[in-house]
């Protein structure tokens, strides 16, 4: 079964500093990665897909089959990147997210 | 072009009760899925639809029963309510593709007492 697995529920860190939130996946087929993030008080929105090899608001996510990896960064943290980020894998049809991780950045 | 639109947005239930949450889409998707979003838990699939007429279980589907008798339509039941469904439900639609977005919806906020 696909599993995806986010290893921090909180990651603090001050305006200005490099993040890096981590996302591990166990899919065996070809995976499709998506970063998603939900703003206070706001629906989830996407944020990241691996195959548009994009970056928006400053951040990047690289997909590494050999650690099964799609870390999501941004050099430069900024207050308003606080929200809680999730990882997704469609898989087959199915979406499964990691359980979450919150980014505070602070002042 | 609304996107996707659940109703309602809050309701408070007793134990034992029953209610239908509705999820509507107007961009013509395939894909429906309904996700409870608990703290720490992240969000669990609790079923999905690839099109109209079928419906598949996910993660967490106890308790909860859905229909898609119309495309654009996509319905959680729940038959008898208990306090562990107390949570925050989205539903969220797609193209079908595994390449494509889901669109969510502003969520749900359900208490059982």
């Amino acid at each position: 079964a696909q599993r995806v697995t986010q290893p921090e529920k909180l990651l603090s860190v001050f305006k200005g500093a490099p993040v890096e939130l981590k996302c591990n996946y166990s899919y065996s087929g070809s995976p499709e990665l998506f970063w998603y993030v939900q703003y206070s008080r706001q629906r989830l929105q996407l944020l990241l897909r691996h195959i548009s090899r994009e970056s928006i608001k400053g951040f990047t996510a690289d997909l590494n089959k050999g650690e099964t990896s799609f870390h999501l960064k941004k050099p430069f943290a900024q207050e308003e990147d606080s929200a809680m980020y999730y990882c997704a894998d469609t898989g087959f049809q199915k979406l499964v997210f990691g359980t979450g991780t919150r980014l505070l950045v602070s002042p | 072009n609304a996107g996707v639109t659940q109703t309602p947005k809050f309701r408070v239930l007793k134990t034992g009760q029953s209610m239908t949450l509705l999820c509507a889409q107007d961009m013509n998707h395939e894909y429906m899925y309904w996700y409870r979003q608990d703290p720490g838990m992240g969000l669990r699939l609790i079923h999905y639809s690839v099109g109209e007429g079928t419906t598949a279980k996910g993660e967490v589907p106890d308790g909860y029963n859905v229909s898609r008798l119309k495309k654009q339509n996509f319905l959680l039941g729940l038959e008898s309510a208990a306090p562990s469904q107390t949570s925050v439900y989205f539903c969220a639609s797609r193209p079908a593709g595994s390449n494509s977005p889901l669109h969510f919806g502003n969520g749900t906020r359900l208490t059982v007492t």
